[in-house]
């Protein structure tokens, strides 16, 4: 069975760094490219950022990219998105999810990520 | 960027009923488009990749179409537990774009 796991959101300062971790199992990691996807509360699906599957390639939102990292161990099963000098507006659940071509195929329940003083 | 505008935003239907719901491209996807479903408190499912192609488990009930610009979910028959909200998703171009949603409610 494929699951997704996320973990590591929490309350944040503005400024503020934060890393997620979604730890996955029941398929080949190393062989899908992985995605990132966030959900203000109350709001749409936001996609966040893509890795490939030899994470020799990444895709970000214009709304993150140059703060949010992408990352993925192979090893570990897990794909990481380092968050830095987060905002109010990066307040959202995080959820990562397996890209089967083109298609996200498999999704975590996700974690939420709240950046407040 | 490619937008993708759905409509309605909200649909009222009742069990039973035939839905369509609506997303267009602002630009040709060709046939790079996915639809999901989002209960309350859960994660979105994949229901439709490849415009019309049905992910596994998804009933017979749900189909797509389209190509280009212009696509259509369809939900033949109204079960119970198909209202949410539905969400369209082009991957044809970066950045990865989303539609803002129909709401299907009961009526």
């Amino acid at each position: 069975e494929v699951q997704l796991v996320e973990s590591g959101g929490d309350l944040v300062q503005p400024g503020g760094s934060l890393r997620l971790s979604c730890e996955v199992s029941g398929f080949t990691f190393s062989n899908y490219w992985m995605t990132w996807v966030r959900q203000a509360p109350g709001k749409g699906l936001e996609w966040v950022a893509n890795i490939k599957d030899d994470g020799s390639e990444k895709f970000y939102a214009d709304s993150v990219r140059g703060r949010f990292t992408i990352s993925r161990e192979d090893a570990k099963n897990t794909l990481y998105l380092q968050m830095n000098s987060l905002r109010a507006e990066d307040t959202a659940r995080y959820y990562c999810a397996r890209d089967a071509s083109r298609k996200d195929d498999h999704w975590g329940q996700g974690t939420l990520v709240t950046v407040s003083s | 960027e490619i937008v993708l505008t759905q409509s309605p935003a909200t649909l009222s239907l009742s069990p039973g009923e035939r839905a369509t719901l609506s997303c267009r491209a602002s630009q040709s996807i060709s046939n790079y488009l996915a639809w999901y479903q989002q209960k309350p408190g859960q994660a979105p499912r994949l229901l439709i990749s490849g415009a019309s192609d049905r992910a596994t488990g998804i009933p017979a009930r749900f189909s797509g179409s389209g190509s280009g610009t212009d696509f259509t979910l369809t939900i033949s028959s109204l079960e119970p537990e198909d209202f949410a909200v539905y969400y369209c998703q082009q991957r044809n171009n970066w950045p990865i774009t989303f539609g803002q949603g129909t709401r299907l409610e009961i009526k």
